[in-house]
């Protein structure tokens, strides 16, 4: 298995405070992904990293940030919690931004009351 | 992207081959076949991929028709863990600057005892 951890696993925060997601990976690829999971949506892809300090937005970007001051770590924050944002969070690596074959990790189950 | 078609549910006995098809009638000839997997309540696994070629890895075989429009993904031995929802998925690996992994509705395999 890809080298591929997310901290915490599981969260319960009030809404309105802020968290952040760690993603760390063994693997020393160059792309990290930040996912989220929801029944009927699917995967939708939050933001994306393809180097330190480069980000992009995906396609459900808002009220959400990014950071990755190394490569072996990404960190996704909720600036301040909604009930919307209660989901199951993936991260992803890959190696390029051309391929598809991405590993993801075990992921971390938010809860927002 | 071609659009893929995939039975809803399979069931599969322990220790037999599970053979999995994928209709993409519309692949276009730069379109890869990539298959993952999702076991319940774990991140989605990349399994493999191809062009046009049978390719196998530590995991799985695939096998790609010759006129490319069907693929099959086989599990050569079947075990309790390859229990799971499954996902056959065509995409150009090089269009954009990155790519983010979609699913469809795929196949939910279940492993017999």
């Amino acid at each position: 298995d890809a080298g591929i951890t997310q901290s915490p696993r599981h969260k319960v925060t009030e809404t309105g405070t802020p968290v952040t997601l760690r993603c760390h990976q063994t693997e020393n690829h160059r792309y990290m992904y930040w996912y989220r999971q929801d029944p009927g949506h699917g995967l939708r892809l939050i933001h994306y990293s393809y180097g330190v300090k480069d980000t992009d937005k995906g396609e459900v970007s808002d009220g959400y940030s990014v950071s990755r001051s190394k490569t072996e770590d990404f960190l996704l924050t909720l600036e301040s919690a909604t009930s919307s944002q209660t989901s199951v969070y993936f991260c992803a690596i890959s190696e390029s931004g051309h391929t598809y074959e991405q590993y993801f990790g075990p992921g971390t189950r938010l809860t927002v009351t | 992207d071609a659009k893929t078609t995939q039975p809803p549910s399979m069931d599969c006995a322990e220790g037999r081959a599970a053979n999995l098809p994928c209709n993409h009638s519309t692949i276009s000839g730069n379109e890869y076949v990539y298959w993952y997997r999702q076991i319940h309540s774990q991140g989605p696994q990349y399994i493999i991929h191809g062009l046009k070629n049978n390719e196998t890895n530590e995991m799985a075989s695939l096998i790609i028709t010759e006129d490319r429009k069907s693929s099959t993904l086989i599990l050569p031995h079947a075990t309790l863990r390859d229990t799971a929802v499954y996902y056959c998925i065509v995409r150009v690996p090089d269009s954009g600057g990155y790519q983010k992994v979609t699913f469809g509705t795929g196949t939910k395999l279940q492993v017999i005892p």
